[in-house]
């Protein structure tokens, strides 16, 4: 079973750059997860999707960062514009409805540098 | 606001000891605990969880126990081995996931 793919693996743009990371979950798997982990610290949800819908979008910093899953299956986040504290790495996580309760699998995530 | 604190954020073990990581919470609500593992340039893999009425969840070489009256759990490695070091992440779930900052284990040969 293939994990959760993500791309691309690292970022470097400047301040006021936009930027996209993409996140194609497992298979079958209807809730998908964006995370922020910033160095030093754990994961921190940034949204959470239950196939197409949005369940929570409550930390999601809502001026400058958007995301949408279409068609229930992948998954985008934008920045725009980025900022400096803005750097991180971004983990998108797959969970299935039907699986071991509240176990997340997580991708490879998306180191993202904002110069 | 921090409700899930991992207050050690390192610990140095020798091959073939235990290795005990801690994990402290403020939420009594929380009904459900995970430990995921993490290597560098990895995303989190899920290692073990508890639910909220159970004191003990064992896998193999790992076993978690929550004190839910101290708000404390705890995850033991016994033996530890070299490809346990990792960063170790404790989880608290009320719908959502809440993390630690984590510890990173290492286990000397």
């Amino acid at each position: 079973e293939a994990g959760v793919a993500q791309s691309p693996r690292y970022k470097i743009i400047e301040k006021r750059q936009s930027v996209a990371f993409w996140c194609n979950p497992i298979s079958g798997h209807a809730t998908l997860y964006w995370y922020q982990q910033i160095l030093g610290q754990g994961p921190k949800l940034l949204i959470q999707f239950q196939n197409n819908g949005v369940v929570d979008d409550s930390q999601l910093p809502k001026d400058r960062f958007s995301a949408e899953r279409l068609k229930g299956v992948d998954s985008t986040l934008k920045i725009q514009p980025a900022k400096l504290e803005d750097s991180a790495v971004y983990l998108c996580a797959s969970s299935s409805i039907r699986g071991p309760k509240n176990i997340q699998y997580f991708g490879a995530g998306t180191r993202l540098s904002v110069l | 606001d921090q409700q899930v604190k991992q207050n050690s954020p390192s610990l140095s073990v020798q091959e073939g000891r235990i290795s005990i990581l801690n994990c402290d919470y403020t939420n009594s609500m929380f009904d459900y605990f995970l430990w995921y593992k993490k290597y560098p340039a990895e995303g989190p893999t899920f290692l073990i969880s508890i639910s909220s009425i159970k004191d003990k969840n064992e896998d193999g070489r790992f076993t978690v126990f929550l004190n839910k009256s101290a708000k404390h759990l705890s995850l033991h490695i016994v033996p530890s081995q070299p490809g346990d070091s990792a960063v170790y992440f404790c989880a608290a779930s009320l719908g959502k996931l809440v993390f630690g900052k984590g510890t990173k284990l290492t286990v000397n040969p």
